[in-house]
């Protein structure tokens, strides 16, 4: 079941510029999002999360956006640097329930030098 | 603090063979996890603990797959016996308890000839 899609598989931007990943949901009772950092061999890294309760939050050169009434939360990384190339992985749980986490597929991000 | 461990990191092994991996979370993390993370997808959960009881296998293929946290600490998943789809990495996550965020570990990655 997917409920939760990142339908960019791969995405390329220059040093210095705006990365805009996003990611799409179906299920309302999801109030939590995370998004994950995955370099090869290696476990996926948390990176930023939001909550429900709010629209926006930020970290350093990350901030996540979360629009409810669309389903929709996309992640900025702004200046992006070479060093940002990844997979990021989007996910999503309702805290209230189990926890359960449901990840999309992944977004492959490619920072030019 | 330390991450979450896991071992072996690569095991290659026949369809129809044993194998088995082990978790060592986080140390006072209360929550452990097991996901399949199959190429191309994102991971997948298998199995969630809470100390040493199960909180959630539903997607677990318990005719071949079987998982114990006996001490509330350390985990073992296994498959037996193994089908070429089972070709993937397995992640161990762990966190404080279920409503906090989980951290991964670097994931076996198991092929199975």
């Amino acid at each position: 079941d997917q409920q939760v899609k990142q339908n960019s598989p791969s995405l390329s931007v220059q040093e210095g510029r705006i990365s805009i990943l996003n990611c799409d949901y179906t299920n309302s009772m999801f109030d939590y999002f995370l998004w994950y950092k995955k370099y090869p061999a290696e476990g996926p890294t948390f990176l930023i999360s939001i909550s429900s309760i709010k629209d926006k939050n930020e970290d350093g050169r990350f901030t996540v956006f979360l629009n409810k009434s669309a389903k929709h939360l996309s992640l900025h990384i702004v200046p992006s640097q070479p060093g940002d190339s990844a997979v990021y992985f989007c996910a999503a749980s309702a805290i209230l329930e189990n926890n359960d986490m449901r990840f999309g597929a992944g977004t492959r991000l490619t920072v030019k030098p | 603090e330390a991450g979450v461990a896991q071992s072996p990191r690569y095991k290659i092994i026949e369809k129809r063979q044993s194998v088995a991996f082990w978790c060592n979370p986080i140390s006072g993390h209360a929550t452990l996890y097991w996901y399949q993370q199959i190429l191309g997808q994102g991971p997948k959960l298998l199995i969630q603990f809470q100390n040493n009881g199960v909180v959630d296998d539903s997607q677990l293929p318990k005719d071949r797959f079987s998982a114990e946290r006996l001490k509330g600490v350390d985990s073992t998943l296994k498959i037996q016996p193994a089908k070429l789809e089972d070709s993937a990495v397995y992640l161990c996550a762990s966190s404080f308890d279920r409503a906090n965020t989980q951290y991964f570990g670097p994931g076996t990655r198991l092929t199975v000839l």
